[in-house]
C-alpha cells in the first residue's frame, strides 16, 4: 500500500516568504507527527495531531510555526516569514494510533531558504 | 530532560565485520528504545526497538538490549554487509501527558561497509 507522502520534496524561498508543506498520512492511521531534521543531526519533534487536533506542540520554535490537519488526515505545516535557520529537512510521520510505537515516515521536504 | 547521546560516525568496516554502534540515553520515566536506519536516497525506517527494561530487540541481523543499569541501547550485528551501510539513529520515546509517542533521536552514526 501507499506510505506517508510529502509535498513538494524540494522548496527553495526567499527569506521572508510564506511556505506550506503537505503531508498526506497512511490511510487510516490516527497520529500524525512533524520533525525537522537539520543537516548533520537527527530529526526533532514539532508537532503531534491526533485526529484533527494538535495533541501536542512543545517542538514548534516559534510563532511563525503553525500545523493544521482539518479532516484527521492530510496535514499542512505552515512556516510565515521565513528565516536562513528555517533551512532543514521537514518530515513527516503517521502511525495508527498516539499508542503505536511504530512510525512511518515520509520522504520528506527539503526546504531552502535564501 | 529526555535526551540520546549515540556515538560520532562515520564507522567504517569491511564486510562481516562485528559491529557496535554505541546508544545512551537520559530520561525520565520509562522510556521505550528505538533503532532507526536510513538507507541512501530513502526515509526513516524502524530497524527495531525494545519497550521495556532487559527486553531484546532485533531484526535483519541487528540487535539491541534496554539496558536500564546503564540506561544504553548499544546496536549491535555479528557480519555486516555492503547493504547495511547506512544512517542510524537511537531514539526514544516517553509518553507524555497527551499520550504522544513523540521520539527524541541522537545525532545520527554513518555506517560504511567496504567490500
Amino acid at each position: 500500500g501507499a506510505g506517508v507522502s510529502q509535498t513538494p520534496s524540494n522548496k527553495v524561498t526567499e527569506k521572508g516568504k510564506y511556505v506550506e508543506l503537505r503531508c498526506d498520512p497512511i490511510s487510516g492511521h490516527t497520529a500524525l507527527y512533524w520533525y525537522r531534521q537539520s543537516l548533520g543531526q537527527g530529526p526533532e519533534f514539532l508537532i503531534y495531531f491526533q485526529g484533527t487536533g494538535a495533541a501536542d506542540d512543545s517542538g514548534l520554535p516559534n510563532d511563525r510555526f503553525f500545523a493544521v490537519r482539518p479532516e484527521g488526515s492530510v496535514s499542512t505545516l505552515k512556516i510565515q516569514r521565513t528565516e536562513r535557520g528555517d533551512s532543514a529537512v521537514y518530515l513527516c510521520a503517521s502511525s495508527l494510533t498516539g499508542t503505536s510505537y511504530e512510525q512511518y515516515f515520509g520522504p520528506g521536504t527539503r526546504l531552502t531558504v535564501t | 530532560g529526555n535526551s540520546v547521546t549515540q556515538m560520532e560516525g562515520p564507522v567504517t568496516l569491511s564486510e562481516e565485520a562485528f559491529l557496535t554502534i554505541n546508544c545512551t540515553y537520559t530520561a525520565t520515566g520509562y522510556p521505550s528504545l528505538f533503532w532507526y536506519v536510513q538507507y541512501p536516497g530513502e526515509g526513516l525506517q524502524l530497524l527495531l526497538k525494545a519497550t521495556k527494561a532487559d527486553d531484546k530487540g532485533s531484526n535483519k541481523g541487528f540487535e539491541a538490549t534496554y539496558r536500564k543499569e546503564t540506561t544504553s541501547f548499544h546496536l549491535e550485528k555479528g557480519s555486516v554487509q555492503v547493504s547495511d551501510s547506512a544512517v542510524y539513529f537511537c531514539a526514544l520515546s516517553v509518553k507524555g501527558g497527551g499520550a504522544t509517542n513523540k521520539l527524541i533521536f541522537g545525532t545520527g552514526t554513518l555506517l560504511a561497509v567496504q567490500p
